[in-house]
């Protein structure tokens, strides 16, 4: 069964300095890697997806992730953290076989002026 | 890009009644469309997958009679909530996945979703 393990569900950064926030990931094959962002009240907004291909993936908002087979992650950086980045991001998992996507936890991005 | 839309974004209603609440794909045909429902400060979970012109297939736990779906055209699937009761106030989600999308499975469309609360 897919799974996804988001790790820290507060993260707080300074503005202007790197954000990190982990995902790893469990599934039997081959897996479709997604980061989605919640502002208050609202849907999710795709900031990116992994499926085949390059492992480094460039989303919106200047993020990118990269998808690491070995260590099973697919961690989201961004190298200055903007306010408006404050949000709550998901870090998702589908099979290529399978429409369903399971969704992690969330972990809710804090900005510190 | 493509636009899911819910209505309405709130419902407030009373303890013992239906509520239904629309997902419709905007600029796209959507041969399957998902519901998750959302409590405060939680991820969202899977409730149903909904395909066009068949029945829903719900996730385990989730009670079919209660939460009835319908997808009657490539553009619309419905959540009715029925016997609505405090515990099922929630944040209800839609996504749709995109037809033309094609082997980009997973690719989901997602709704600005619908705040039920029950009172």
């Amino acid at each position: 069964a897919q799974s996804v393990t988001q790790l820290g569900s507060h993260v707080s950064v300074s503005e202007g300095a790197l954000v990190l926030l982990r995902c790893n990931y469990s599934s039997s094959v081959p897996p479709y890697l997604f980061w989605y962002v919640q502002y208050p009240n609202q849907g999710l907004q795709l900031l990116l997806k992994y499926t085949t291909g390059a492992t480094l993936v460039k989303g919106i908002n200047g993020f990118e992730a990269e998808f690491k087979k070995s260590e099973t992650s697919f961690h989201l950086t961004k190298p200055s953290a903007h306010m408006s980045d404050a949000a709550e991001y998901f870090c998702a998992v589908s099979e290529w076989r399978d429409d369903k996507i399971i969704f992690g936890k969330g972990t809710r991005l804090h900005i510190l002026p | 890009g493509a636009v899911v839309s819910q209505h309405p974004s709130r419902v407030i209603c009373k303890s013992g009644t239906s509520v239904k609440i629309e997902c419709r794909s905007l600029d796209f045909q959507a041969t399957t469309m998902f519901w998750y429902r959302q409590f405060p400060k939680q991820s969202l979970m899977l409730m149903a997958t909904s395909n066009e012109g068949s029945k829903a297939t719900y996730e385990q736990g989730v009670e079919k009679d209660k939460f009835l779906i319908n997808h009657a055209s490539l553009t619309l699937s419905t959540l009715t909530v029925t016997s609505a009761h405090p515990e099922d106030s929630s944040f209800y989600i839609c996504s749709a996945r995109d037809l033309a999308s094609g082997g980009a499975k997973g690719e989901q469309y997602f709704g600005p979703g619908t705040r039920l609360t029950v009172t």
